[in-house]
């Protein structure tokens, strides 16, 4: 079977680090791209950022530029999201997703971030 | 990289038909052929109903399709059913690798 499993996440307080992990088993994992997606609390869902599948491509969201930095371990078969200076409005669940030709077919469950004094 | 515009709730009945709208510019939704569709149901993740604005992924009824006019895409569901009730998300390329998605819409079935 297809999976993601994201691990990592946690309370941390503000302008803290946390590193994220994603991963996979049933496919090939360097041959996709993988983004991250986060939803707030209630929220909608929202594009954090991509990497692909050799690594060299990364982007990112506007919100987490200079901030986030997305890498992957083909070896492992895991991607991991470093998260610096982290903000409130950073809490979340995140989301690793496969992408398959530009759209997201595989999704982990998720694993929550909570930023909070 | 400004979200894209869905309606926050739409309502219908068992049997009938809802559409949902997903506005965008030509710089998104317009100018791409790669529009997305999501149901979440609450407290899971969200599943693929439609890629490349029309096309089902095995599995996915074929009570869902997909259309794009301009800088707006359409999820429809025709023969409404209970399951049905999630929140459903678009989402678009916009180029150089970046992605946005739509707010959301609530389906509710009365």
């Amino acid at each position: 079977e297809v999976q993601l499993v994201e691990s990592g996440g946690g309370l941390v307080q503000p302008g803290g680090s946390l590193r994220l992990s994603c991963s996979d088993s049933g496919f090939t994992f360097s041959g996709y791209w993988v983004h991250w997606v986060r939803q707030s609390p209630g929220k909608g869902l929202v594009w954090v950022s991509i990497i692909s599948g050799d690594g060299t491509v990364t982007r990112y969201a506007d919100s987490v530029k200079g901030r986030f930095s997305i890498s992957r371990d083909n070896a492992k078969n895991t991607l991991y999201l470093q998260m610096n200076s982290l903000r409130v409005e950073d809490s979340a669940v995140y989301y690793c997703v496969r992408d398959a030709s530009m759209h997201m077919d595989v999704w982990g469950k998720g694993t929550t971030v909570t930023v909070s004094s | 990289q400004s979200a894209l515009t869905q309606p926050r709730s739409v309502s219908g009945s068992p049997g009938q038909s809802v559409t949902f709208s997903c506005t965008g510019t030509s710089s998104d939704v317009g100018g791409y052929n790669y529009v997305s569709w999501y149901q979440q149901h609450p407290g899971k993740a969200p599943q693929l109903m439609i890629y490349d604005v029309t096309k089902r992924p095995s599995g996915v009824p074929n009570r869902f399709s997909g259309s794009k006019s301009g800088s707006t895409a359409s999820l429809t569901i025709s023969g409404l059913q209970a399951e049905d009730e999630a929140d459903y998300y678009c989402c678009s390329f916009t180029g150089t690798d970046i992605w946005v998605f739509g707010g959301g819409t609530k389906l509710t079935v009365l």
